[in-house]
Parts: structure tokens; sequence; C-alpha cells
């Protein structure tokens, strides 16, 4: 069935890079829009990215604009979240989800499949 | 990119009806028809209640609707039922092709 699997995460000081990749299993990634979504400790959900179907349209959080880059790999149908400059702020669990299909075949049938979860703590 | 505002809760007796506000603006709400709303329990992953304002996957009880009017969409919960206490979330898409989550609504059933 679709899966969504997350990794990467772990505990990393400001200003340092991490990686977060979200394996796919039972649909191709490109067929679909994937985001990213976070949520700090005890908090609500933030919207962190997206790439679209065609792979090359990409927007972002403000929060996150310059700092994250979202990314695919379709020959490993993987999602991937490059995180640089990190911040105290961006400790959080990292979600990656699929947007659905409506029925005439185009998003946003909301986020219809999530990952996990991984947790990146930012510290010192 | 302002959190989409709902109440911090909501409570009801089973049986009961309730509804959760969620209002954003002329260009989240306001701009498009791509509103959805997630459940979330303690500890778990957040669930796909409604997608596209009023369209519930396949699935999710009759019991959850939704619906939405100019910047302020709507979830109403039916014979509100003990399962039913979670977190609950509302999202948009924005006119700059972001998106938005709502700053989340915790539903106690009394």
């Amino acid at each position: 069935q679709v899966q969504l699997v997350e990794s990467g995460g772990g505990v990393v000081q400001p200003g340092r890079s991490l990686r977060l990749p979200c394996v796919a299993s039972d649909f191709s990634i490109s067929s679909y829009a994937m985001h990213w979504v976070r949520q700090a400790p005890g908090k609500g959900l933030e919207w962190v990215a997206v790439i679209w179907s065609n792979g090359i349209t990409k927007n972002y959080a403000d929060s996150v604009k310059g700092r994250f880059t979202i990314s695919r790999d379709d020959s490993k149908n993987t999602l991937y979240l490059q995180m640089n400059s990190l911040r105290d702020e961006d400790t959080a669990v990292y979600y990656c989800a699929r947007e659905g299909l409506r029925a005439a075949g185009r998003g946003t049938g909301g986020f219809d499949y999530w990952g996990q979860g991984t947790l990146v703590t930012v510290s010192s | 990119q302002s959190a989409l505002t709902q109440p911090a809760s909501v409570s009801g007796s089973p049986g009961q009806s309730i509804t959760i506000s969620c209002t954003g603006t002329s260009s989240d709400i306001g701009d498009n028809n791509f509103v959805s709303w997630y459940q979330q329990h303690p500890h778990t992953v957040p669930k796909l209640m409604i997608y596209e304002v009023n369209n519930r996957p396949s699935g999710i009880s009759s019991r959850f609707s939704g619906s939405k009017s100019g910047n302020t969409a709507s979830l109403t919960i039916s014979g509100l039922q003990a399962e039913d206490e979670a977190d609950y979330y509302c999202n948009s898409c924005t006119s700059s092709k972001t998106f938005v989550f709502g700053s989340g609504t915790t539903v106690l059933v009394l």
C-alpha cells in the first residue's frame, strides 16, 4: 500500500545543515505534488514546502525561504528536504505528505498520505 | 503567510453537533476552494478528513462535513462521539500557490 518513510532527523547545531529523505512506495512521486509539513513540539502544523508534479515548480513558506530546498529523485522515488542555516525555531517533527488528486485528476485533493515523521532538534 | 484563525477549543456532549470555524483572507480561503481539514489524535499522524471544502475521502464518516462562505471555512461534526476528541486543523492553498494551516482546534467530548 502507499507508504512514505522519512529519515535523517537528529540533533544538529544552529547554523548547520541537514538533509531529510522521504522514500515513497506503491506510487510514483513524479505523478503528484509532494509536500513537507512540520510540527514543533506541542505546537500546530506548519506547511513548509511543495514540489509540483512537473518537478520544476517549487514553493516555500516565508519562514524557510532561502534556507530550505525541496527536491526529488524520480529514479529512487524519493523526496528530499535540504535544510541549511538551521535555527532553534526549526526544531520540529518533519512530515512528508502526498497531495491527493481530485476526480478531475488534478490537485489538490488535500494531503492524503503522510509519513510517520522524523524529529529534527536544533540545539547547541 | 499568517496562520488561519481557529478557536482554541470546542466542546460538546456525545450525540451533539459542533462546528469549527477557520478564518482566513481573500488571499487564501477566499481565493479558491482548496480547503482541507485534518484530524490528529495525540502522538499520531494527521489524517485527511475533508478536501476541496466539502469532499470526504473514502472511509471518512458522513458525520464530518465542510462548508465555506467568503473567507471562512467550517467543519461540522454531527453525532459527536468520544473518538472524535482530537485536534483539528484547516488548510488552504493561497493565491501564491503556497499553503497555510490553521492554528488548530482541540475538540473535547464532555
